[in-house]
């Protein structure tokens, strides 16, 4: 059974820090992605990272897909109150299917 | 463009009851799921569909069925509501196979079964 391992679960760091989360398997993935969810919404796709050793910017936001596959970090520089959120990763295995992670819920204090 | 629709956004259930929550997308995908999300669970596949008039079970089946009589919509029926169903659903749609490169998500119901 594929599992995706977020941590932190929870997240609270004042606005301008830098912070990364992360999202772990023991098993390899075909791609990768990483979400974000404001309450009362749905998740919103954020990037998505195929290659090893990938990186891919969003403004201040950066990805990385690790080399052998299996895992991913997020590195946010200078948090602002808006990136505030649950941030959710998900992992595309050799079946196809898609399984998510339990997510690191982030609070960016003013 | 409005993407994944859901409705309705709120429902409160009696046991027993069943209901529909209706999910419609105009980006013309053929890939289209139901999540639910629980507090602390993450997001576990309920039914998915990979085109009109085909759908399969996903992780969470039990107690719901589906249906996906044209490409736009995919509703999701509970046909008697226990509060184990108490959660918030989400509608997903994607334009590859089981959403490799990304899904659009709707905004979610929130449903509650007393």
């Amino acid at each position: 059974t594929q599992l995706l391992k977020q941590s932190p679960q929870f997240l609270s760091i004042q606005e301008g820090e830098n912070l990364t989360v992360y999202c772990n398997s023991s098993s390899v993935f075909s791609s990768l992605q990483w979400y974000r969810q404001e309450p009362g919404e749905g998740p919103v796709l954020l990037v998505t990272v195929v290659t090893g050793g990938e990186v891919k910017k969003l403004k201040r936001l950066t990805f990385q897909f690790g080399d052998a596959r299996k895992d991913s970090s997020l590195h946010i520089t200078a948090a602002q109150t808006g990136d505030t959120g649950l941030y959710l990763c998900a992992g595309a295995g050799g079946d196809d299917k898609i399984i998510f992670g339990k997510g690191t819920r982030l609070h960016i204090l003013p | 463009n409005a993407g994944v629709t859901q409705t309705p956004k709120f429902r409160i259930l009696k046991i027993g009851q069943s209901m529909t929550l209706q999910c419609t997308q105009d980006m013309n995908h053929n890939y289209m799921y139901w999540y639910r999300q629980d507090p602390g669970m993450g997001l576990k596949l309920i039914y998915y569909s990979v085109g009109a008039g085909i759908t399969d079970k996903g992780e969470v089946p039990n107690g719901y069925n589906v249906s996906r009589s044209t490409t736009e919509d995919f509703p999701l029926r509970l046909e008697l509501a226990a509060p184990s169903q108490t959660s918030v659903y989400f509608c997903a749609s994607s334009n590859t196979i089981r959403g490799n490169y990304g899904y659009t998500f709707g905004s979610g119901t929130r449903l509650t079964v007393v």
